[in-house]
């Protein structure tokens, strides 16, 4: 069973870069055909699609915040990472990763981390 | 505004048959199979319906999906207190921009 966890600084400040890992345990990143996502909810809203990986290396982002982000994969982690830039108040958002597989939605899901953006 | 249209809010009694319905456009939904997902409180969303209709292991058939065009619905036969909870569409979007994945606002599904 694929485990995912997300880990990172739980406050930054505006203009600042948000940092968050997630640490998938119980399988291999390196399967093909498997992408590595990064989902956010803002405060009482929905969800948000943030962007996401395969173990290539090749990632894809949603165009509202590709300016101000990257992802990355290490795969002898068994790691991938998310940072985005320039961070303001509206980046305050609980943030997913997970894991889904060719043109399905994740399955897989973490528990999520809460990302307060604040002076 | 989210890429896919869900009603804000739902209801039903126990025992009773609800509806939540998704639309979407000709980029997502009319080309793409629908997903739902639960949201519990407090907990990240777990995925209900994948494919248009299938459930994961686990999920109760109480649960149902269907599509048609740009549209999709999430049915819940015999409704019971445990099925409070959010619950959002999800869709592959292929536009210029590349391939995504769009969700719904949202439904918060009250039981009476």
């Amino acid at each position: 069973q694929v485990q995912l966890q997300e880990s990172g600084p739980g406050l930054v400040k505006p203009s600042q870069t948000l940092s968050l890992t997630c640490t998938v345990s119980g399988g291999s990143m390196s399967s093909g055909g498997y992408y590595w996502a990064w989902i956010r909810q803002h405060p009482g809203k929905g969800l948000e699609w943030i962007g996401y990986i395969y173990y290539s290396g090749n990632a894809y982002y949603n165009p509202s915040l590709k300016s101000r982000l990257t992802i990355s994969i290490d795969t002898s982690q068994n790691q991938f990472s998310l940072k985005l830039r320039s961070v303001t108040a509206a980046d305050t958002a609980v943030y997913y990763c997970a894991r889904g597989y060719g043109a399905s939605v994740p399955d897989y899901w973490g528990q999520g981390t809460l990302v307060s953006v604040s002076s | 505004q989210s890429v896919l249209t869900q009603p804000p809010s739902a209801s039903g009694t126990p025992g009773q048959r609800v509806t939540i319905s998704c639309s979407g456009s000709s980029s997502n939904i009319g080309i793409n199979s629908v997903n739902w997902y639960q949201q519990l409180p407090g907990m990240a969303p777990k995925l209900l319906i994948y494919s248009t209709n299938q459930r994961p292991s686990g999920v109760p058939d109480r649960f149902s999906g269907s599509q048609s065009g740009t549209s999709a619905s999430l049915t819940i036969s015999g409704l019971q207190s445990e099925d409070e909870a959010d619950y959002y569409c999800a869709a592959w979007d292929d536009s210029l921009n590349g391939q995504h994945v769009v969700f719904g606002g949202g439904t918060k599904l009250t039981v009476l």
